[in-house]
């Protein structure tokens, strides 16, 4: 069955500092796709990152960069020099369309907070 | 901005009630979807319209039903309500009805069941 699991529940850094977001994912799927949305306070889901399981090469946007490796079902989330309004909740997402069609999977989340 | 529009923002009611939420989708897009966030189930798949139609169902209580209009907003119409199903409630809507399409959420009706 599919399933994610994002193992850190909270992580808590000082501003500037590097943080990594851990997602393992489970699927039986050769096609599938993976995804990071960020919950700000405000509450809103905010989509970050799309990747499919075809393209494993690494992604970098701005401070944010996301390491996929299909050798270990792991989707890692790095922000670089955090900032206080990268405090958010993320989640790492899987849709597997053999199995579950177009819906979402998500993890449980990790709450992130940057402290300055 | 999703471009992803939900009403109300916040809901109360109480226990016996039935409320509906609203949602419009992307210009554009003819797939939406309906998440539920609880703190207990954290963020489910409840159910998905696709240009009108029904196309997949998850965890959805048979006290809750959807619909989607021809003009593509959908509706969440839950009934006999009950202090657990107080959450945030979330659609979604992406282009195609296919699986793997980026998914834009809106911000969300927030439930309280008193």
């Amino acid at each position: 069955a599919q399933k994610v699991t994002q193992a850190q529940t909270e992580i808590s850094v000082v501003e500037k500092e590097d943080v990594t977001l851990d997602c393992v994912y489970e699927t039986r799927d050769t096609t599938y796709y993976l995804f990071w949305y960020k919950q700000p306070p405000s509450g809103e889901l905010v989509f970050l990152i799309r990747r499919n399981s075809f393209d494993e090469q690494n992604e970098i946007s701005g401070r944010y960069s996301w390491n996929f490796q299909k050798s270990t079902s792991s989707f890692n989330f790095t922000i670089t020099a955090s900032q206080v309004v990268d405090s958010a909740v993320y989640f790492c997402a899987l849709s597997d369309p053999q199995t579950s069609g177009s819906r979402l999977t998500f993890g449980e989340g990790t709450q992130l907070t940057v402290n300055p | 901005d999703s471009g992803v529009t939900q009403t109300p923002k916040h809901l109360i009611t109480a226990t016996g009630q039935r409320v509906t939420l609203r949602c419009s989708p992307r210009s554009g897009d003819l797939s939406v979807y309906w998440y539920q966030q609880s703190l207990d189930q954290g963020l489910q798949f409840l159910i998905q319209y696709y240009n009108g139609e029904e196309r997949a169902k998850g965890n959805i209580l048979e006290r809750f039903s959807a619909q989607q209009f021809p003009d593509l907003h959908s509706e969440l119409n839950l009934s006999s309500l009950e202090l657990g199903d107080s959450a945030l409630y979330f659609c979604a809507s992406s282009v195609g009805l296919a699986g793997g399409g980026t998914q834009y959420f809106g911000p969300g009706t927030r439930l309280l069941v008193l």
